[in-house]
């Protein structure tokens, strides 16, 4: 069974630019959930969505968004890109139950310079 | 503001022994408790989980207990492994349904 698989791996931008981070989710799960890690900070969370509904929303500004296709593939988009947004964006995936586990991608890697 | 809080950023145990890694919370309506393994430039990773009816959970080397009046959880490993060096994170869920809350980690070295 294939993992959680996130692209790109890596990504350069610039301040004021915007971004698209892509989710492919475990075959199954229903459920893709988004988070920011930076250097000495957790895992922060950023949304979670479920058969192409948001259920949850962390507390970032609006700049950050994402969607759910009908094949559970997700994406997220950051727009007018700031320094400090650099940060590893970590996917996962699960059945979408409460308490479920969660599957992590290996993460975007975003600069921001 | 934290809701679960990992004092501890580094912890270094003897290859053997037992490793002890501490969690805190203080939300009260948290029912699901869970701990992760993160390697650098890989995703996290799940180890092992305690839902709050229970006060122990085994798998193996890992043992998770739970204390619900002192909001306090740990994950104790034995024996330690080398292989066990990671950074590990507790997280719990349950207030707001879906989304996990992250402490920000302990980085568990164990030397040979």
């Amino acid at each position: 069974k294939a993992g959680v698989t996130q692209t790109p791996r890596y990504l350069i931008k610039t301040r004021g630019q915007q971004v698209t981070l892509s989710c492919s989710p475990i075959s199954g799960h229903r459920s893709v959930s988004w988070y920011q890690q930076t250097p000495g900070q957790g895992l922060q969370f950023l949304f979670e969505y479920f058969s192409e509904t948001q259920r949850n929303k962390g507390n970032f500004p609006g700049r950050f968004s994402g969607r759910q296709f009908s094949n559970s593939r997700s994406e997220m988009n950051v727009s007018t890109l700031e320094l400090g947004d650099s940060a590893l964006y970590l996917c996962a995936s699960s059945l979408g139950g409460l308490g479920e586990k969660l599957f992590f991608g290996s993460g975007t890697q975003l600069s921001v310079l | 503001d934290q809701q679960v809080k990992q004092n501890s950023p580094s912890l270094s145990v003897q290859e053997g022994r037992i490793s002890i890694l501490n969690c805190d919370y203080t939300n009260s309506m948290f029912d699901y408790f869970l701990w992760y393994k993160k390697y650098p430039a890989e995703g996290p990773t799940f180890l092992i989980s305690i839902s709050s009816i229970k006060d122990k959970n085994e798998d193996g080397r890992f043992t998770v207990f739970l204390n619900k009046s002192a909001k306090h959880l740990s994950l104790h490993i034995v024996p330690s492994q080398p292989g066990d060096s990671a950074v590990y994170f507790c997280a719990a869920s349950g207030d707001s349904g879906y989304a996990l809350n992250f402490g920000k980690g302990t980085s568990l070295l164990v030397t040979p």
